[in-house]
């Protein structure tokens, strides 16, 4: 079964580094997503992404924050100058459509620590 | 706004007995709900959905859910609890027709004993 998959599983960083986070969605698919959970809290949207370019983004997604899809496979989030509060689990989906009733496809997380 | 709301923390179940794991939404519209599973250093795995229609809905691993719009309400249920079911769940919720984003539940997390 085709599945989403992160790299890496874990990052550690140093605060104001910049850290990118990659996903290889499923491959038919063409509707990007990111999304963080913070230890102990809710999983947060923070952007949607279709046609190489943003769709939707909350209000978590400021001008630190950029996405990329570099090649036909891969999907990158990048942190440019992380923060303590961006430590969290950082997951990516991808969905078949961006209709609604599609169920998105997540993949496993890259847990970012900042310190 | 959309808001999602697991009441509980953690269910606990012992293996063979029905489990139940709550979850009430609030949406302007018609929504469209959804339940994934977590289970230790995965993913969040798709369950089961409701769009329209029939409100009890089936999905993997013998888990269903019931859609009560008067209360609601989209309440996970299986029949007889698995220790391998053991996990965290989420539900989730999208405005019906939207492109937008879910909404999640803060999660719920179901221990099965043996």
């Amino acid at each position: 079964e085709p599945e989403v998959t992160q790299t890496p599983s874990h990052q550690v960083t140093q605060m104001g580094q910049e850290v990118i986070l990659r996903c290889v969605p499923i491959s038919n698919h063409l509707y990007f997503y990111w999304y963080r959970q913070i230890l102990g809290q809710k999983v947060e949207f923070l952007v949607s992404f279709y046609n190489n370019e943003i769709s939707e983004k909350s209000e978590i997604f400021d001008d630190q924050f950029s996405v990329e899809r570099p090649d036909g496979s891969n999907f990158t989030l990048k942190i440019r100058s992380t923060k303590l509060e961006d430590s969290a689990m950082y997951f990516c989906a991808s969905s078949e459509s961006g209709v609604g009733s599609y169920e998105q496809y997540f993949g496993p997380g890259t847990r970012l620590t900042v310190t | 706004a959309q808001s999602v709301a697991q009441p509980e923390d953690q269910v606990n179940v012992a293996e063979g007995n029905p489990l139940t794991v709550k979850c009430t939404y609030s949406v302007s519209g018609n929504p469209y709900l959804f339940w994934y599973v977590q289970y230790p250093n995965r993913g969040l795995q798709f369950l089961l959905k409701y769009i329209t229609g029939d409100n009890l809905v089936k999905g993997s691993y013998g888990f269903e859910a019931e859609f009560n719009k008067s209360q609601t309400s989209f309440h996970l249920k299986k029949p007889s609890a698995l220790v391998s079911d053991s996990a965290l769940y989420f539900c989730a919720v999208r405005l019906g027709g939207s492109q937008g984003n879910l909404i999640f539940g803060k999660g719920t997390k179901l221990s099965v004993k043996p």
